[in-house]
């Protein structure tokens, strides 16, 4: 099926350390993928993008890592604050409808202080 | 005013009510979309304009009415729901279709009694 997931719905991480969330997708072929972030009472956030033609892609604190061969994003957070807790979604489009973006459920990350 | 705003933030209604939520975009984009949002859910896709222009209706029940004036301006307009109509109502935009990254706002938290 055509279906976005993650493999954890927590995360719990210590301040300061650096955060990895992973997202498995099913489409093989997507070719665009984002990646959100949604705090409470908020809607969700963009964080970084990346496009199938590459399998990495870096922003400030952010990076995005693409494994087609397995079908796999994860989204690294390096020194994670206190403000990085949040829930972090991955979206895909959906191959020949681009505009369509299929989401997953999310993962909750909270930073320990 | 930047980004996507949503109005209004909270809204309580009974069932037999009508009521509409507004949504509107100061980016610039062409393509606006509605997303309904449940608890442990991912993000479902409800509506998409395009220019103006519908594009997309995801099999969404009736009593759920969009409306688009032009292209910076969304509305959904809502008719005798049913409790589990109850959810955070996303609207997002986008700059085309193609590979980019929809923006959204804040949502309605909509209750119905």
């Amino acid at each position: 099926g055509e279906s976005v997931g993650l493999h954890l719905p927590t995360l719990s991480v210590q301040e300061g350390d650096n955060s990895i969330i992973n997202c498995a997708y099913s489409n093989s072929a997507s070719d665009y993928f984002i990646w959100y972030k949604q705090e409470s009472g908020k809607g969700p956030q963009f964080i970084i993008d990346i496009r199938s033609n590459m399998d990495k892609r870096q922003g400030q604190r952010v990076t995005v890592l693409l494994n087609k061969t397995v079908k796999h994003l994860s989204l690294q957070i390096a020194a994670t604050q206190p403000g990085d807790s949040a829930v972090y979604f991955c979206a895909e489009n959906m191959g020949r409808v681009d505009y369509k973006l299929s989401f997953g459920a999310g993962t909750t990350v909270t930073v320990r202080a | 005013e930047t980004g996507v705003t949503q109005t209004p933030r909270h809204l309580v209604m009974g069932m037999t009510n009508k009521k509409s939520l507004k949504c509107e975009q100061h980016l610039g984009h062409n393509a606006m979309y509605w997303y309904k949002q449940s608890a442990k859910k991912p993000l479902e896709l409800m509506f998409v304009y395009n220019f103006k222009e519908q594009t997309e209706n995801n099999s969404v029940p009736s009593r759920f009415s969009p409306e688009c004036p032009n292209s910076s301006h969304l509305f959904l307009h809502l008719h005798t729901l049913q409790p589990e109509d109850s959810a955070l109502y996303l609207c997002a935009s986008s700059q085309g279709y193609s590979n980019q990254p929809q923006h959204f706002g804040d949502g309605t938290r909509l209750s119905i009694l």
